[in-house]
């Protein structure tokens, strides 16, 4: 496998269902992030690791709850979720070196999960 | 705070048309501009980039020139291809009260019709 693949790549819940969604990269980077995309709507940032260390929560409902257990790793556990929650999940990853700058500007984005909520 | 905008799509064409999409930003600072494309069922995928002023990204026929005058990022490329189309987004990352987030626009939609 290569750069970021991400699972499952489809995803249909109830809303009172417990899933998770997972996200590798094998690019040996130490930032991980997670994008929602909606239609006609801006990708919307949801949360940042660097360092295995949250930095980022973009008041993201508690619905969503993120784990970064080291970094080639981030999952995104979903519960009780919301028809409007309904949308495509991209990871990504990037090398940075700390200072928010980045070693590397480019982040590298999976394929996504598409989650749709009945 | 940062922010990108892009003009509204869709965009159609017929191939081996001239494509100009445009973008302007705002920030302080100096931040490093980026296209990136999304083709149908997959991630986005770094198209090209530019750090600073003047500075022109090129790839796969695509160009875009950092213009600090007009703050634009303009994305142009002389004869597109059916395969040219997906959603296009500009971002950017490293103005001085946004520095290590990517922010992007809301994306154009390119149709090229043979």
């Amino acid at each position: 496998e290569t750069g970021v693949t991400q699972t499952p790549r489809h995803l249909v819940m109830g809303m009172t269902n417990k899933k998770s969604l997972k996200c590798e990269q094998h690019l040996g980077h130490n930032a991980m992030y997670w994008y929602k995309q909606s239609a006609k709507k801006p990708l919307e940032l949801m949360f940042v690791y660097n360092f295995k260390e949250q930095t980022e929560n973009n008041s993201v409902p508690s619905r969503f709850s993120p784990e970064c257990p080291n970094s080639s790793h981030l999952f995104l556990h979903l519960h009780t979720l919301q028809p409007e929650d309904s949308a495509l999940y991209l990871c990504a990853s990037s090398q940075e070196d700390g200072t928010g700058r980045g070693v590397s500007d480019t982040q590298y984005f999976g394929p996504g999960t598409r989650l749709t909520v009945l | 705070g940062d922010s990108v905008t892009q003009m509204e799509g869709p965009v159609t064409l017929s191939e081996e048309a001239f494509l100009t999409i445009n973008c302007t930003y705002t920030a302080t600072g100096y931040p490093s501009l980026f296209w990136y494309v999304q083709y149908p069922g997959e991630g986005l995928q770094l198209l090209l980039k530019a750090t600073k002023a003047d500075d022109k990204g090129s790839n796969k026929g695509f160009e875009a020139t950092y213009r600090k005058e007009t703050t634009s990022f303009h994305l142009e490329k002389g004869s597109v291809q059916v395969s040219d189309s997906a959603v296009y987004f500009c971002a950017l990352k490293g103005g001085s009260s946004n520095t290590g987030k990517l922010i992007f626009g809301q994306g154009t939609t390119l149709q090229v019709k043979p």
